[in-house]
């Protein structure tokens, strides 16, 4: 079983509109949870870190973590064609191992 | 401050051959992760070094891959004999230590005819 499982879409969105991300996770003993966005033919970068449960805002961007359920999200609000990119979850196994979903490749539709 | 460089950015090998990928990680950090990318599937890991150190190499396979990260120059992976099967996006991140924010190069992206 994979430690992350994210559903790879395609997504695709008018501008504006809200963009709904998901991943499930398999051991409940993962507490670090990240979001990467990657830009076409470029390297991943953090975008979002939430540490247990709860909410995370930072701008457009709000991150949650269910523990309950096992289950993190990520919610662009207002969204812009710059968002167009691949969004990567991510567990941390340990102090320095990233576990990463497939990722879902966004599309924001001017 | 230059980030995380990778090169070659592309590179074709034809089966059997060897690749090299370079990492030279960003100003400062000492500590350099290697990840690979195959087609629909996210980022692997691979191995973790330090300087003239494998921490952990346990995602790395068992024969033809090697890597290391000496005292000077950058880190380098190996992969001897390619097989069609290598051919994926093989990305460098580093940082810090081991435990602080991981920052990603842009990648090499590997081609076996």
């Amino acid at each position: 079983q994979k430690e992350v499982e994210q559903d790879p879409g395609p997504l695709s969105v008018p501008e504006g509109a809200i963009v709904s991300l998901n991943c499930t996770y398999s051991n409940s003993a993962f507490q670090y949870f990240m979001w990467y966005r990657q830009y076409s033919r470029k390297g991943p970068e953090l975008l979002m870190y939430t540490y247990s449960s709860g909410n995370k805002e930072d701008g457009r961007f709000t991150a949650q973590v269910d523990k309950s359920s096992k289950y993190i999200s990520l919610f662009i609000r207002d969204s812009q064609p710059s968002d167009s990119a691949t969004y990567l979850c991510a567990t941390l196994l340990n102090d320095y191992k990233l576990s990463f979903g497939a990722g879902t490749t966004v599309t924001v539709r001017a | 401050n230059a980030g995380v460089m990778q090169n070659p950015r592309h590179l074709v090998r034809r089966r059997g051959q060897e690749a090299r990928l370079r990492c030279s990680p960003m100003k400062g950090h000492s500590h350099v992760y290697w990840y690979r990318q195959l087609p629909e599937e996210g980022l692997k890991f691979m191995v973790y070094l330090q300087k003239e150190n494998i921490i952990d190499e346990s995602g790395m396979p068992k024969e033809r891959f090697s890597a290391e990260f000496p005292k000077e120059g950058p880190s380098i992976l190996r992969i001897q004999q390619v097989v069609r099967g290598d051919s994926a996006a093989y990305f460098c991140a580093s940082s810090t230590d081991g435990q602080g924010e991981q920052y990603f190069g842009p990648g090499t992206r590997l081609t076996v005819t």
